[in-house]
């Protein structure tokens, strides 16, 4: 079956911009994660959604991130404002639920000019 | 607190050598850990995970990883390497059954020399 696909696949963008990624998990999956893969970086946890419930923002590195997740299926991260040290691989995922295994995105490659 | 440390951001092999790509963890409960693979402008897949069954994993394409409690290691491994082995490897780790958060390590850029 289909995997999980995000995009665009490559965003160049100016800084001060808004940008808005987006990510369609598996069907079926309850589950969707974001993460931030910057050079040299691990994957940083950024939020997740589980069904109905409200979402752990924990990871937003700051306020002007937020993410939305419309009718428990796709979800968009929104960057406001955008910053240079915005630039990285923004990597989505989904899981039946939580708990269970994680899969991956292709990634959107954001670059803050 | 949870963390991962991969010992070597860059690994070069020659093609038909044992790959050996090395994973730390810390958990303060028994762990579930994960490898994943990354191929140059795509997603991470899963090659295995292990969830307290058996000790040793095998996973797709020929790898396999040993937990090793009294190590608190989860190194990853396959017999001989192919040049389609190049890529990024990712260990991680979740604390217990039943929760999303995975903390993943930095990397390991795996190298395949013919």
């Amino acid at each position: 079956g289909a995997g999980v696909s995000q995009s665009p696949s490559n965003k160049v963008t100016e800084k001060g911009k808004d940008v808005e990624l987006r990510c369609d998990p598996i069907s079926g999956h309850t589950a969707l994660y974001w993460y931030r893969q910057s050079l040299g970086q691990g994957l940083e946890f950024l939020i997740y959604f589980q069904g109905n419930s409200a979402p752990d923002k924990s990871g937003l590195p700051s306020d002007r991130f937020s993410a939305e997740r419309t009718g428990g299926s796709v979800s968009t991260l929104t960057i406001q404002r955008t910053q240079q040290e915005d630039s990285a691989v923004y990597l989505c995922a989904s899981s039946l639920g939580e708990g269970n295994t994680q899969y991956f995105g292709p990634g959107t490659r954001l670059t803050v000019l | 607190a949870q963390s991962v440390t991969q010992l070597g951001s860059h690994v070069s092999v020659s093609e038909g050598a044992l790959v050996l790509l090395r994973c730390n963890y810390s958990s303060s409960v028994p762990p579930y850990l994960f490898w994943y693979v990354q191929y140059p402008n795509q997603g991470l897949q899963l090659l295995l995970k292990y969830t307290s069954a058996a000790t040793l994993v095998k996973g797709i394409n020929g790898f396999e990883a040993e937990f090793k409690k009294s190590e608190t290691s989860f190194h990853l491994t396959k017999p001989s390497a192919h040049m389609s082995d190049a890529a990024e490897y990712f260990c991680a780790v979740s604390d217990h059954p039943g929760t999303y958060k995975y903390i993943f390590g930095t990397g390991t850029r795996l190298k395949v020399l013919a």
